[in-house]
């Protein structure tokens, strides 16, 4: 199994909902990450997580808050959103490999479209 | 801010015509990585080289890194309608996790 899922495909909030949206791998991944892509525009890395603890923060506004309850599942959930925060939302996962120190390939999900109204 | 800058911005070929993008960077790299995003969809890990290597083929697709002049191409040969899609560089240069993305070069191949 190669997939990384995400879900919701598309969520529609208004700015005073609470959503959360979600990703799961059954790779066997150790690191997790969440990027945030407008239209037309390369993806932003927002976080990472490595061994299910929170290692990269890009300064990330705190109405966005990540969670990784296992190995498999990243979470982000958001709260208080503005409509520029509209976006395509990525979730992908990747070996760990610290004694390399270095970044291999990624695996992707299909992403969430997100829209705040 | 970016790492990688990839030029040209958008590309316009027929079948059976090679597609050539070039992505430049600023610091030095671990590795660089091109994937490929088709419209609306996830991105799609083409090929990664290391930064002792100078290229690396693979199917269609042929890659190769100048470190002395901190930049990469990626050359499609052949290029098929299929093929259409944007196509990011990535580096890791400031530390382990931190992928950072060009800006993408967009491809149209036309029948």
């Amino acid at each position: 199994d190669t997939e990384v899922t995400q879900t919701p495909k598309h969520l529609v909030m208004g700015m005073t909902n609470k959503k959360s949206l979600k990703c799961e791998q059954h790779m066997g991944h150790r690191a997790m990450y969440w990027y945030k892509q407008k239209a037309k525009k390369p993806p932003e890395l927002m976080f990472v997580y490595s061994y299910e603890k929170l290692s990269i923060n890009e300064s990330v506004p705190s109405r966005f808050s990540p969670e990784c309850p296992n190995s498999s599942l990243l979470n982000l959930h958001l709260h208080a959103l503005q409509p520029e925060d509209s976006a395509l939302y990525l979730c992908a996962s990747s070996q760990l490999d610290r004694g390399l120190w270095n970044t291999g390939e990624l695996f992707f999900g299909e992403g969430s479209r997100l829209t705040v109204l | 801010s970016q790492q990688g800058e990839e030029d040209p911005q958008a590309l316009s070929i027929q079948e059976g015509e090679n597609a050539t993008m070039n992505c430049s960077y600023k610091t030095s790299i671990n590795n660089l990585q091109w994937y490929r995003q088709n419209s609306g969809r996830g991105l799609v890990h083409l090929i990664l080289i290391r930064s002792n290597e100078r290229e690396k083929h693979s199917g269609r697709l042929r890659v190769t890194l100048d470190t002395s002049k901190k930049s990469s191409s990626l050359l499609i040969t052949a290029s098929r309608a299929a093929d259409t899609a944007s196509y990011f560089c990535a580096t890791d240069a400031d530390s382990w996790g931190k992928l950072q993305f060009g800006a993408g070069t967009q491809v149209v191949v036309t029948p």
